[in-house]
């Protein structure tokens, strides 16, 4: 369980906080995303980044800021963030190859997060 | 887009004993890859198993096996001889060849009573 890690395992941040959530992969996979977990919802993906680029952007509210600087770590910038933020963030990985391949994602063990 | 559905949110099964959570989904893509994924409590989520839509031949590992069913869109998952570490929620994803979207259903939370 080691592949992927996330920091901090648990946030709480008023609505005023600015924070960061950490992901990091010792996989040496090219591709890494963020999703939202929240109680009794699908899990829903926010980012993705292959090959340090952003490529998905699931419309998500700009109070949320990825960051891909290479591609072992990515972050996820939080700012003036709303109650119903709270959730269960989740970093994965993946090895993506050009023609396409049913490459499984490897999760992280998430970020607790509650906005007050 | 693709959508996945599962329409048990909760299940329970004996130790020792089978059982079997379902999942729909739909996809406009022929060529697409599904997952079922283990998530247990306050643990990382973990894959269980793989199918490629293009091999009619379904899955296998070990204790747990699906019935893919491509006409119907159907990719159930098998749990045989049920131990209590199978408690977890297990989501079903699906997505397609060349996209990167995954899409999970809403969740099965099992439970594996002793």
């Amino acid at each position: 369980e080691t592949g992927v890690t996330q920091t901090p395992r648990h946030l709480v941040m008023g609505m005023t906080n600015k924070k960061s959530l950490k992901c990091e992969q010792h996989l040496g996979h090219n591709a890494m995303y963020w999703y939202k977990q929240s109680a009794k919802k699908p899990l829903e993906l926010m980012f993705v980044y292959n090959f340090k680029e952003q490529t998905e952007n699931n419309s998500v509210p700009s109070r949320f800021s990825p960051e891909c600087p290479n591609s072992s770590h990515l972050f996820l910038h939080l700012h003036t963030l709303q109650p119903e933020d709270s959730a269960l963030y989740l970093c994965a990985s993946s090895r993506e190859s050009s023609g396409g391949a049913y490459n499984e994602q490897f999760f992280g063990p998430g970020t607790r997060l509650t906005v007050l | 887009a693709q959508t996945v559905t599962q329409s048990q949110p909760e299940m329970s099964v004996q130790e020792a004993e089978t059982v079997t959570l379902s999942c729909t989904y739909d996809t406009s893509e022929n060529n697409y890859y599904l997952f079922w994924y283990k998530q247990p409590p306050s643990r990382q989520m973990i894959l269980v198993i793989r199918q490629e839509a293009y091999k009619q031949q379904n899955a296998t590992e070990n204790r747990f096996s699906v019935n893919f069913q491509k006409a119907a869109k159907s990719f159930s998952l098998k749990i045989s001889d049920s131990q209590l570490g199978d408690t977890a929620m297990y989501f079903c994803a699906c997505r397609d060849n060349y996209g990167q979207n995954f899409v999970f259903g809403p969740g099965t939370r099992l439970s594996a009573l002793p």
